[in-house]
């Protein structure tokens, strides 16, 4: 069965470092997200692309925090530095849709800054 | 804006009990309609879906069914069990994905 990828599961790194995530979709779904899980709280949205373009990112902290789908395939989030506030967990998602379609979560990446 | 509210946990419930758990939600359109259940430590697995009003959605003993008169989709199980604790979130999908807050669930022998 197909599952969205995400590296790595689990990453401590000290605060004001730099940290990146990856995640590679299903094959053939355009639209992937990325989310940010706080313990004990619902995802939050941070990125949205449809292919290579970003659809929605107004929740995304630009001054630290940045998102590429370069080939519209496999993603990379990055934040540099990161702070301790950033301690979460960091979910990509994917679906064939923009809109009115189920999303597939991958296992995500379990951060804690120090 | 569109929005999903879902009851506030934690529900505590004994095995073999009858679950409930609401879910209500705003929309401007006809969105599709999910409940998504995770597990500790992992990421969100769909649970069940309806695309449509009065569609009824169902999966591993859950159901839920999409009400457009009263903007609503309960998730629903017979009897619980101790493996189904976890955290149950409601969530529409219209232009984007709109969770709810989420339910956690936890079920005693």
């Amino acid at each position: 069965e197909a599952e969205v990828a995400q590296s790595p599961r689990y990453k401590i790194t000290e605060k004001s470092q730099a940290v990146a995530f990856w995640c590679d979709p299903i094959s053939g779904h355009a639209t992937l997200y990325w989310y940010r899980q706080i313990l004990g709280q619902g995802p939050e949205l941070l990125v949205q692309f449809q292919d290579e373009s970003v659809v929605d990112d107004s929740q995304l902290p630009k001054d630290r925090f940045s998102a590429e789908r370069l080939k519209g395939v496999d993603s990379t989030l990055k934040i540099q530095p990161a702070e301790l506030g950033d301690s979460a967990m960091y979910l990509c998602a994917s679906s064939l849709a923009v809109s009115n379609t189920e999303a597939f979560f991958g296992q995500g990446t379990r951060l804690t800054v120090v | 804006g569109d929005s999903v509210t879902q009851m506030e946990g934690p529900v505590t419930l004994s095995e073999e009990a009858f679950l409930t758990i609401n879910c209500t939600y705003t929309a401007t359109g006809y969105p599709s309609l999910f409940w998504y259940v995770q597990y500790p430590g992992e990421g969100l697995q769909l649970l069940l879906k309806a695309t449509k009003a009065d569609d009824k959605g169902s999966n591993k003993g859950f159901e839920a069914t999409y009400r457009k008169e009263t903007t609503s989709f309960h998730l629903e199980k017979g009897s619980v069990q101790v493996s189904d604790s976890a955290v149950y979130f409601c969530v529409q999908a219209g232009n984007m994905l709109t969770f709810g807050g989420g339910t956690r669930l936890m079920v005693k022998p």
